[in-house]
């Protein structure tokens, strides 16, 4: 079956680092993949997505292209702010599925200190 | 748009107690579904629906019954709680109509099960 695997955290920056999540899929066809973003005492909320092979998503200064080479869609963000701390998760969904459903991985926690 | 609302936010409840977990949204969206999300499993799919009268099981679907009425309310029901439920709960809708639409994820209900 379909399955995503990021790397697993906490991850701990300070404000101005570099930040890379790692996620790599397994999944048959081609599945459209996306970054959810989970503030604290909040839902889920779309970051940024990308529906084909070397498509890069990209929103808030974070961006992520789909490698189909690497089954990859890395998380990456040039200079993390203090607002930046949250759980995020890779997902995907396979298009043509009957239900539509959103395969997770596990979610990384990231706190980004001043 | 209030978008997609979930009530109650927390709840606890007594093994064997019956609840109902409320969601609705005002997007006219076909597509609705319940997840839960436990620590270190990332998100999981438990039942979902494509439409008024049509409700369909996830991967996790035992201890819940859905029902759906209308376009806008997917009601989640637990008819005798156990302390493996004890969960964050997300509904979350779409569209049908465009394979890369995003889901639009409800801010969750915390149960406790003692």
């Amino acid at each position: 079956g379909d399955s995503v695997t990021q790397m697993e955290g906490p991850v701990t920056l300070s404000e101005e680092a570099f930040l890379t999540i790692n996620c790599t899929y397994t999944a048959t066809g081609y599945p459209s993949l996306f970054w959810y973003v989970q503030y604290p005492g909040e839902g889920l909320q779309l970051l940024l997505k990308a529906t084909k092979a070397d498509d890069k998503g990209s929103n808030k200064g974070f961006e992520a292209t789909y490698r189909k080479e690497t089954t990859s869609f890395h998380l990456e963000k040039g200079s993390v702010q203090v607002s930046d701390s949250a759980v995020y998760f890779c997902a995907l969904v396979r298009i043509g599925g009957s239900n539509y459903k959103l395969t997770f991985g596990k979610g990384t926690l990231l706190t980004v200190n001043p | 748009n209030a978008g997609v609302t979930q009530t109650p936010k927390f709840q606890v409840l007594k093994t064997g107690q019956s609840m109902t977990l409320q969601c609705a949204q005002d997007m006219n969206h076909e597509y609705m579904s319940w997840y839960r999300q436990d620590p270190g499993m990332g998100l999981r799919l438990i039942h979902y629906s494509v439409g008024a009268g049509i409700t369909d099981q996830g991967e996790v679907p035992n201890g819940y019954n859905v029902s759906r009425s209308t376009t806008e309310d997917f009601p989640l029901r637990l008819l005798s709680a156990a302390p493996s439920q004890t969960s964050v709960y997300f509904c979350a809708s779409r569209p049908l109509r465009g394979a890369y639409n995003e889901q639009f994820f409800g801010p969750g209900t915390r149960l406790t099960v003692l």
